[in-house]
């Protein structure tokens, strides 16, 4: 079982939809989970952290956290093409755990 | 452009070359990173130096050679790479030392090709 698992895609919906993104982990004991954004030719970016169980809101973004299905969801409202890119999921084990990312494709 | 700079931005090289990968962080952090991005793979953490001791070298073959001067500089020395090495390399640092909760700030990466 990978450590940290996600949904390659692409997962393509409409400008001004919500995007919903998921992810999973294998440790129960992971406390730290962090959603980065990595544009096409470009280096990751951080955009979410999240250390509790529940809903953590910046703008645009929510971050979910259920620690007893050992689930982490990333929510993007009013999806703009400039949302358009891979989405990684990284949780903490002792050191920053990535997934190998979502790719996010938002249609005008 | 971020505090994390990197060159070169590509690198082409052969099997029997030796080139190196340099980093510079303008952030005042405390520690560094190598990672390699392989298509369709997640982030592979490589090394991890804190406050310029190495604290972790995940299983990383020996052709790959890391050195941290400074807090500031990191390099990766590389020597006889193979094609499967051919990969994007980022460079990031965060603020404290490595610890749990660390947020990471990338520089831009070193796309290699090895031929």
């Amino acid at each position: 079982q990978k450590e940290v698992e996600q949904n390659s895609g692409p997962l393509s919906v409409p400008e001004g939809a919500i995007a919903s993104l998921n992810c999973t982990y294998s440790d129960r004991v992971s406390q730290s989970f962090f959603w980065y954004r990595q544009y096409s030719g470009k280096s990751p970016e951080l955009i979410m952290s999240i250390y509790s169980n529940g809903d953590k809101e910046d703008g645009r973004f929510t971050a979910q956290l259920n620690k007893a299905s050992q689930y982490v969801s990333l929510l993007i409202r009013d999806s703009q093409p400039s949302d358009s890119a891979t989405y990684l999921c990284a949780v903490i084990r002792g050191k920053l755990i990535f997934g190998q990312g979502t790719t996010l494709q938002v249609k005008p | 452009e971020t505090g994390v700079t990197q060159t070169p931005r590509h690198l082409v090289m052969g099997m029997t070359n030796k080139k190196s990968l340099k980093c510079e962080q303008h952030l005042g952090h405390n520690a560094m990173y190598w990672y390699k991005q392989s298509a369709k793979k997640p982030l592979e953490l490589m090394f991890v130096y804190s406050l310029e001791e190495r604290v972790e070298n995940n299983s990383v073959p020996s052709r790959f050679s890391p050195e941290c001067p400074n807090s500031s500089h990191l390099f990766l020395h590389l020597h006889t790479l193979q094609p499967e090495d051919s990969a994007l390399y980022l460079c990031a640092s965060s603020p404290l030392g490595g610890g749990e909760g660390e947020k990471l700030f990338f520089g831009s990466g070193t796309q290699l090709s090895v031929l």
